[in-house]
């Protein structure tokens, strides 16, 4: 069965450091992963997603995320954190056995402290 | 805006009770989903369409069923309501298998 883990429930970051939040994932065949983030009372925006191709990904918001198949790995990053990044963060993988349906890790709230 | 609209924002009702929530997809977008989020059991998948025919079942409840109409839309029709169902309900679109895009969800509260 497709699956993810954030190992982290929550990440602090200072403003201006850089700031990863970690996500592993478990699938068979190859791995569909998406980012989303979550603002409070708002529904999940979409960040980025890795299908294939290169293995660093960017996308919205100055975040990228890095793909290591040897590690299953799906960590995202951004090299300067701002205030306004402090949410709770959610990985994904789709299922593409199953109709599409999204598996959602646990979620990791970034919190970044001026 | 993802484009993915839902009403009610809010939701408060009393156990027993029965509840529709609806969903506007993106346009163009044939597949809708609708998600549940709770503090205890996270983001689960309920339901999928597609082009107005039920594609796939997850975790969803004998008390809970939805339909896509003709237009596209979506209703997530909730019955019998437990306070365990206070919950946040999401509905996703998108168009092929792609991106799927979130409505900003139904608050749900069952007294």
């Amino acid at each position: 069965a497709q699956s993810v883990a954030q190992p982290e429930d929550q990440v602090n970051v200072a403003e201006g450091n850089p700031l990863t939040v970690k996500c592993t994932y478990s699938v068979s065949g190859n791995p569909y992963l998406f980012w989303y983030v979550q603002y409070p009372n708002r529904g999940l925006q979409f960040l980025l997603k890795y299908i294939t191709g290169d293995n660093l990904v960017k996308g919205s918001y100055g975040f990228e995320a890095e793909f290591n198949k040897s590690q299953t790995s799906f960590h995202l990053k951004k090299p300067s954190a701002l205030v306004s990044d402090s949410a709770l963060y959610f990985c994904a993988v789709r299922d593409p056995y199953n109709t599409d349906k999204l598996i959602f890790g646990t979620g990791t709230r970034l919190q970044v402290f001026p | 805006d993802s484009g993915v609209t839902q009403t009610p924002k809010h939701l408060i009702t009393a156990t027993g009770q029965r509840v529709t929530l609806r969903c506007s997809p993106r346009s163009g977008d044939l597949s809708v989903y609708w998600y549940q989020q709770s503090l205890d059991q996270g983001l689960q998948f309920l339901i999928q369409y597609y082009n107005g025919e039920e594609r796939a079942k997850g975790n969803i409840l004998e008390r809970f069923s939805a339909q896509q109409f003709p237009d596209l839309h979506s209703e997530l029709n909730l019955s019998s309501l437990e306070l365990g169902d206070s919950a946040l309900y999401f509905c996703a679109s998108s168009a092929a298998g792609d991106i799927q895009y979130f409505g900003a969800g139904t608050r749900l509260s069952v007294l």
